[in-house]
């Protein structure tokens, strides 16, 4: 089961503009991670919320979480073409036991 | 830093034959995951393993099996490959307890 899901599919800007991904699951989570993956390549983790906190940042980096919509956002500031990439959250449901569950992702592509 | 190393980038194969995708970390993690992703569909969890000799079914095990004889290795076994299974498998690791995944760089498999 695909706990996650990330709106929109895919998201086209400039450089320099923000970048917002959204994010939608289904059960209880611990926490929620946002991942970045470069064309053909593997995941890199970029940012974890866990499931008491509401905001986080890290960098350009802003993550929100609401539980009670059981949703997540991620904010891209001033983005630049090196971001251009697709982005995944994932979660881990509260039961023990469980692996990651991700979305399916959202494309970026930032153009100069 | 960690590091998980998939033992193929790309691989093609023919139907029916027997083909064994390996992964291996180096940061002594308890966790082990096996994942496809397939464009539109996100990653889909195929296997994990939380200790050496235990696995657990994700979502879509079907079609493949996977052995974890060693804490730092597991592999996922397709023992008559289809043309369906043509898909980017990616391995991931991480700690007991800490929910941030370690991925591998994805090993590209075509069955023709």
């Amino acid at each position: 089961s695909q706990q996650g899901e990330e709106d929109p599919q895919a998201l086209s800007i400039q450089e320099g503009e923000n970048a917002t991904m959204n994010c939608s699951y289904k059960t209880s989570i611990n926490n929620l991670q946002w991942y970045r993956q470069n064309s053909g390549r593997g995941l890199v983790h970029l940012i974890l919320i866990r499931s008491n906190e509401r905001e986080k940042h890290s960098g350009r980096l802003r993550v929100t979480l609401d539980t009670s919509k059981k949703s997540s956002s991620l904010l891209i500031t001033a983005s630049r073409a090196a971001d251009t990439a697709s982005y995944f959250c994932a979660t881990d449901e509260t039961k023990a036991g469980t692996a990651l569950i991700f979305g399916k992702g959202t494309t970026l592509s930032v153009s100069s | 830093d960690v590091k998980v190393t998939q033992s193929s980038r790309y691989l093609v194969k023919r139907t029916g034959e027997k083909v064994f995708l390996e992964c291996v970390q180096d940061m002594d993690h308890e966790n082990m995951f096996w994942y496809r992703q397939d464009p539109g569909l996100g990653l889909r969890l195929i296997y994990f393993s939380y200790d050496v000799k235990m696995k657990e079914k994700g979502d879509i095990p079907e079609g493949y099996s996977v052995s974890r004889e060693k804490k730092e290795r597991f592999s996922l076994i397709l023992e008559s490959t289809s043309t369906n299974q043509t898909s980017m498998y990616l391995c991931a690791s991480s700690l007991l307890g800490i929910p941030e995944a370690f991925f591998g760089q994805g090993t590209r498999l075509t069955v023709v």
